[in-house]
């Protein structure tokens, strides 16, 4: 199947600090991702669809400005957490989906992040 | 808005066992359904999906039915493996909604031997 790459998949930072969470599709060109955080023993919580050369779709709820998102191309799209607080701290996953109806939805590995 | 619903957990089962998850939805389109598999330290996998009612989607020994008319989607497997310990979400998409993916809070499938 169709591969999905995310990097890091960890890091640790400082608060106050930004950190950027790249998610990449390898074999296949995918015009809208999706960024999920996790919580632990929690489901995926959306937080936004990424779409190519547009502006990215936010949910409610989430800080458009904390969590800023990027699809500068077809096959790469980045998360940024500006100014991290430990509150931040979370599993954030990367979906894309191949182009179509109905189509399977491939996962990065997900980045644990861990603000101190 | 549009939700999933699933059976809480963890479930414990021995090997051999049969397994039932169940997953119940809400949504204000036609939804397609999926059931996706994290295995430890893994990322997220398709297990098996459905689009349309009474579709039945199967891999690897487990199954789901698409019931429109209780508007749920039960995982089952008739014989779980120590290997099948994992969490196990349900979720839809809806392709008017941005064909995003909504997904129930997961289960914890623990397997005995």
């Amino acid at each position: 199947g169709a591969v999905v790459s995310q990097h890091p998949s960890r890091v640790i930072c400082k608060s106050g600090t930004s950190v950027k969470i790249e998610c990449r599709s390898l074999d296949f060109q995918a015009t809208t991702m999706f960024w999920y955080r996790q919580f632990p023993k929690q489901s995926l919580m959306l937080m936004a669809t990424s779409n190519e050369g547009s502006k990215a779709t936010y949910e409610q709820g989430v800080e458009k400005d904390k969590f800023l998102i990027n699809h500068a191309s077809l096959t790469l799209s980045t998360l940024t957490v500006t100014s991290a607080h430990p509150e931040d701290s979370s599993f954030y996953i990367c979906s894309a989906r191949t182009p179509g109806q109905n189509t399977e939805a491939f996962f990065g590995q997900g980045t644990r992040l861990t603000v101190v | 808005g549009d939700s999933v619903t699933q059976m809480e957990g963890p479930v414990t089962l021995s090997e051999e066992a049969f397994l039932t998850i169940n997953c119940t939805y809400t949504a204000t389109g036609y939804p397609s359904l999926f059931w996706y598999v994290q295995y430890p330290g893994e990322g997220l996998q398709l297990l098996l999906k459905a689009t349309k009612a009474d579709d039945k989607g199967s891999n690897k020994g487990f199954e789901a039915t698409y019931r429109k008319e209780t508007t749920s989607f039960h995982l089952e497997k008739g014989s779980v493996q120590v290997s099948d310990s994992a969490v196990y979400f349900c979720a839809l998409s809806v392709l008017e909604y941005g064909n995003k993916l909504v997904f129930g809070a997961g289960t914890i499938l623990r397997v005995k031997s």
